[in-house]
């Protein structure tokens, strides 16, 4: 398996509502990130997880809550999201240490926040 | 700190023309350097790669070549096809250990005619 798989594909969500973006992979990637992109625009870091323990926040606001449930899974909680929130985003990730194929990116998940 | 320039585009050429993107970079230490291509509506697939310098990196006739010598990363390829119009972006690897960042430029538009 050499993929990231996310779900869902789109997401239309109101801006008092509480939803949930999840991504998974089975390459054995110790590495897992989240990245938000806006149209035709390069991809912005958001988290890195690293080992499960997250490394790095990208001065996200707090209505952007990850969790890494174990070394597999990523998720990408939202909670009073605003319309300039919608975006394509972007799970990947990559071996942490010697290198290897690099990052894989997800096919991401359109939001829309309404 | 670290960074990528990519030209910009919009780039237009007609069916078979030879294409030339020219990405450059500034880094310490020895990053990996990466070719992603988005098309309309997906996420980024991961083109090519060159983990240090001289690698060329190559995949569906594309090629890039890794030039420490003049920080360069330019991807190239002899005879384009509609099918390649998409978005492709230039990316720097951090230090795999501890989860690196992936430092992307700017994007290339490209837009390949019959």
């Amino acid at each position: 398996d050499t993929e990231v798989t996310q779900t869902p594909k789109h997401l239309v969500m109101g801006m008092t509502n509480k939803k949930s973006l999840k991504c998974e992979q089975h390459m054995g990637h110790r590495a897992m990130y989240w990245y938000k992109q806006k149209a035709k625009k390069p991809p912005e870091l958001m988290f890195v997880y690293s080992y499960e323990k997250l490394s790095i926040n990208e001065s996200v606001p707090s209505r952007f809550s990850p969790e890494c449930p174990n070394s597999s899974l990523l998720n990408l909680h939202l909670h009073a999201l605003q319309p300039e929130d919608s975006a394509l985003y972007l799970c990947a990730s990559s071996p942490p240490v010697g290198g290897g194929p690099g990052y894989t990116f997800g096919s991401g998940t359109r939001l829309t926040v309404v | 700190g670290n960074s990528v320039t990519q030209m910009e585009g919009p780039v237009t050429l007609s069916e078979e023309a030879f294409l030339t993107i020219n990405c450059t970079y500034t880094a310490t230490g020895y990053p990996s350097l990466f070719w992603y291509v988005q098309y309309p509506g997906e996420g980024l697939q991961l083109l090519l790669k060159a983990t240090k310098a001289d690698d060329k990196g190559s995949n569906k006739g594309f090629e890039a070549t890794y030039r420490k010598e003049t920080t360069s990363f330019h991807l190239e390829k002899g005879s384009v096809q509609v099918s390649d119009s998409a978005v492709y972006f230039c990316a720097l690897g951090g230090p795999y250990n501890q989860g690196g960042k992936l430092i992307f430029g700017q994007g290339t538009e490209l837009s390949v005619k019959p």
